[in-house]
């Protein structure tokens, strides 16, 4: 079993949906939680990070960290065509620590 | 938020020469850098963790001999491939930890290394 799962996609959704992108792991000992965006040729860009378990709202994203069901979600509301990219989930067990990614899901945002 | 720069953006370089890969936090102090190697479409890779003053811990697989880093000062690592083949033509990128105790990481916009 991979540390950190995530649904690869493509996913295609049309301009103005809400978008559900997902993580799940297993090491019990992840405290950290980010959600990275990386668009094509570009190094990943911070957009939401959260610690231990609970919800965390900026602007149209909101994360959710579930630790006892080792589940991590981002959602995306009013989704707009610049928000194609490739959503990386990311998790560490504390500071100076290296981050395990996901694999990355592919969103595309249909005008 | 905090700012980190990689350069160059994009090299192309004969097989056999070596290539090095600077990678600075702009704004912030960074006691630790990470280097990671991403193929198309795949995610990024962790190849070493820099530890400002300290010798890199590599990861599994990675050959140190053939990927040096550097984390002479607070605000600079590089990376440096030495005798370069078209198999390490990649995506390189770095990310620098922030000061803040959540320990999130900031990257560069990496770097394109084409060997031919």
């Amino acid at each position: 079993q991979k540390e950190v799962e995530q649904d690869p996609g493509p996913l295609s959704v049309p301009e103005g949906a809400i978008v559900s992108l997902n993580c799940t792991y297993s090491n019990s000992a992840f405290q950290y939680f980010m959600w990275y965006r990386q668009y094509s040729r570009k190094g990943p860009e911070l957009l939401m990070y959260t610690y231990s378990s609970g919800n965390k709202e900026d602007g149209r994203f909101t994360a959710q960290v579930d630790k006892s069901s080792k589940y991590i979600s981002l959602f995306i509301r009013d989704s707009q065509p610049s928000d194609s990219a490739t959503y990386l989930c990311a998790m560490s067990g504390g500071y100076g620590q290296n981050f395990v990614f996901g694999p990355g899901t592919r969103l595309s945002v249909l005008p | 938020g905090a700012v980190v720069s990689q350069h160059p953006s994009w090299v192309i370089c004969k097989s056999g020469t070596s290539v090095k890969i600077e990678c600075r936090s702009l704004d912030f102090q960074a006691t630790t850098m990470f280097w990671y190697r991403q193929f198309p479409k795949q995610s990024l890779m962790l190849m070493a963790t820099s530890n400002e003053g300290s010798k890199a811990t590599y990861e599994q697989g990675v050959e140190k001999d053939k990927f040096l880093i550097n984390h002479a000062s607070l605000t600079l690592s590089t990376l440096t491939v030495t005798s370069a083949h078209p198999e390490d033509s990649s995506f390189y990128i770095c990310s620098a930890c922030g000061t803040g105790d959540s320990g999130e990481q900031y990257f560069g916009p990496g770097t394109r290394l084409t060997v031919t």
